[in-house]
C-alpha cells in the first residue's frame, strides 16, 4: 500500500514553455501532498505544501506565480512550472500523506531539463 | 527552523559488513523517516519512527526522542544496499526538513 506515482517521469522543455507535473496517490486518499526540489548531489527541499481543495502555501523564496500547484482531488495534485528556464531544470519530487498521519510516502520524481 | 545532522556523510562497505548510521536534530519532533535513495531517484521509505526502535529485516533503527537523535543499522551489506540514506524530520506539522544525507557504497 501507500504508494504514489508521479507523470512524467522526465520531461523536456524549451525555455519560455510551460510544464505540468501530476502527482497521484494510487491507494489512499492524500489530505496532503508536498513538492520537492533536489539538485544533483543535495537534499530534497520543500517547495510547497497543499491541502485539497485549498491554495498551497509556498516556502520562502518559492515564487508561486511561476511554481503553480493545485490540489483538486484527494489523489492527484499538479505541478505548473510556468515560463520555464534553464535554472527550473531540477528534479521535482511530490509526497503525500493521509489522514491523521505524519508519514509520507514519495512519488518516483520528474526529472525537468530546460534547454 | 529545525536543523538535521547526519553522519557519516560518506560511507564504503565491504559486503557482509556492518554499520550504523547517525541523525540528530535540533528540537522536539512529531515524526522522523529514513529513507534510502535509489540511484534512479526514488525515496524509498524505511522507517517511520519518531520514537522506540523497530526492525526490518536487515534494517533497524532507533530514535531517542528525549536526547534528540536517531540510528539506523544495517546489518550483513549488500550491494544493493548502495545509495543516499536520509533522515528527515518535523515538528508540529507536516513539513519534513531534511538532512544532508550519508551516500553509502557497498562494494563486493
Amino acid at each position: 500500500g501507500a504508494v504514489v506515482s508521479q507523470h512524467p517521469s522526465w520531461v523536456i522543455c524549451k525555455s519560455g514553455t510551460s510544464v505540468k507535473i501530476e502527482c497521484r496517490s494510487l491507494d489512499f486518499q492524500a489530505t496532503t501532498m508536498f513538492w520537492y526540489r533536489q539538485f544533483p548531489k543535495q537534499s530534497l527541499m520543500l517547495m510547497a505544501t497543499s491541502n485539497e481543495g485549498s491554495k498551497a502555501t509556498y516556502e520562502q523564496g518559492v515564487e508561486k506565480d511561476k511554481f503553480l500547484i493545485n490540489h483538486a482531488s484527494l489523489t492527484l495534485s499538479t505541478l505548473t512550472v510556468t515560463s520555464a528556464h534553464p535554472e527550473d531544470s531540477s528534479f521535482y519530487i511530490c509526497s503525500a500523506s493521509g489522514q491523521n498521519s505524519y508519514e509520507q510516502y514519495f512519488g518516483p520524481g520528474t526529472r525537468l531539463t530546460v534547454t | 527552523g529545525i536543523q538535521v545532522e547526519q553522519s557519516p556523510p560518506d560511507l564504503i562497505l565491504q559486503e557482509g559488513a556492518n554499520s550504523t548510521l547517525r541523525c540528530n536534530f535540533s528540537d522536539s519532533v512529531n515524526n522522523l523517516q529514513w529513507f534510502h535513495q535509489n540511484p534512479w531517484g526514488q525515496l524509498i521509505n524505511l522507517f517511520y519512527i519518531p520514537s522506540g526502535t523497530k526492525q526490518n529485516g536487515r534494517l533497524s533503527a532507533t530514535t531517542v526522542a528525549t536526547e534528540r537523535y536517531s540510528l539506523l543499522y544495517i546489518s550483513s551489506s549488500q550491494t544493493t544496499d548502495s545509495g543516499v540514506y536520509f533522515c528527515a524530520v518535523a515538528i508540529n506539522d507536516y513539513k519534513l526538513s531534511f538532512g544532508a544525507g550519508t551516500t553509502v557504497t557497498v562494494r563486493a
